[in-house]
């Protein structure tokens, strides 16, 4: 079956303890991305990949990381998390732009 | 700038009754895409359609119809003859990089629709 897997879907932790939220796809995507949903904001790119090793800001970076090693993986990685950092989270991937996303299921953090 | 708009925050029907949900949306090029996602209470996002900007037609699949008129940037999305399981938070989404390179979808605010019994 076609999909984007996130790990964990829950995850409650305390300010300051560095954290991984892992992404992979078995779709062969070229595109993975990152996002945040907040209540009133919709959801919120934070990094993307256009392919291994090709990693870029999106709209509201600061306080992560990525890396792309393999094309099927895309981890998340908050170094130091804050509550503010608080929210939903959405991996997604896409054979090319504008094709459509698939989305993971989500990652629910919170951050105390 | 890139902007899309949900005007209706929330919506509650009665079951069977017909619902449309708007969309508006802004950008200067003229290769787009538009998208529709449906986020049930259970919290996945479930793809529902795709349109790029040179396809103007009009789309029915089921109980779902989509609007798509350039002349008024409007990409709106009816649901016939409602039921409880359409209950969702539905979002409405643009992707114009011109690059091709962020594969960065914009994301309306979304429009929870509520239908009951």
């Amino acid at each position: 079956e076609a999909q984007v897997t996130q790990n964990p879907r829950y995850l409650i932790t305390v300010t300051g303890k560095k954290l991984t939220v892992t992404c992979s796809q078995n779709m062969n995507h070229e595109y993975m991305s990152w996002y945040r949903q907040d209540p009133g904001l919709g959801l919120r790119q934070i990094y993307y990949s256009m392919n291994v090793e090709v990693t870029d800001k999106g709209d509201v970076p600061e306080g992560y990381k990525v890396s792309r090693k393999e094309k099927r993986n895309f981890p998340l990685i908050l170094e130091s998390p804050s509550p503010n950092q608080t929210s939903l989270y959405f991996c997604a991937s896409s054979r090319i732009q504008g094709s459509g996303y698939t989305f993971g299921s989500g990652t629910r953090l919170t951050v105390v | 700038a890139q902007k899309v708009t949900q005007a209706q925050t929330e919506i509650s029907v009665v079951e069977k009754e017909d619902v449309t949900l708007d969309c508006v949306y802004e950008t200067r090029d003229t290769t787009y895409y538009l998208f529709w996602y449906k986020q049930p209470p259970s919290g996945e996002l479930v793809f529902l359609i795709r349109r790029n900007s040179f396809d103007e037609q009009n789309e029915i699949s089921g109980r779902y119809s989509w609007n798509f008129q350039k002349s008024t940037s409007s990409f709106n999305f009816t649901i016939t003859a409602s039921q409880v399981v359409d209950s969702a938070v539905y979002f409405c989404a643009l992707s114009d990089d011109p690059s091709g390179n962020t594969g960065k979808l914009i994301f309306g605010q979304g429009t929870t629709l509520q239908v009951k019994p």
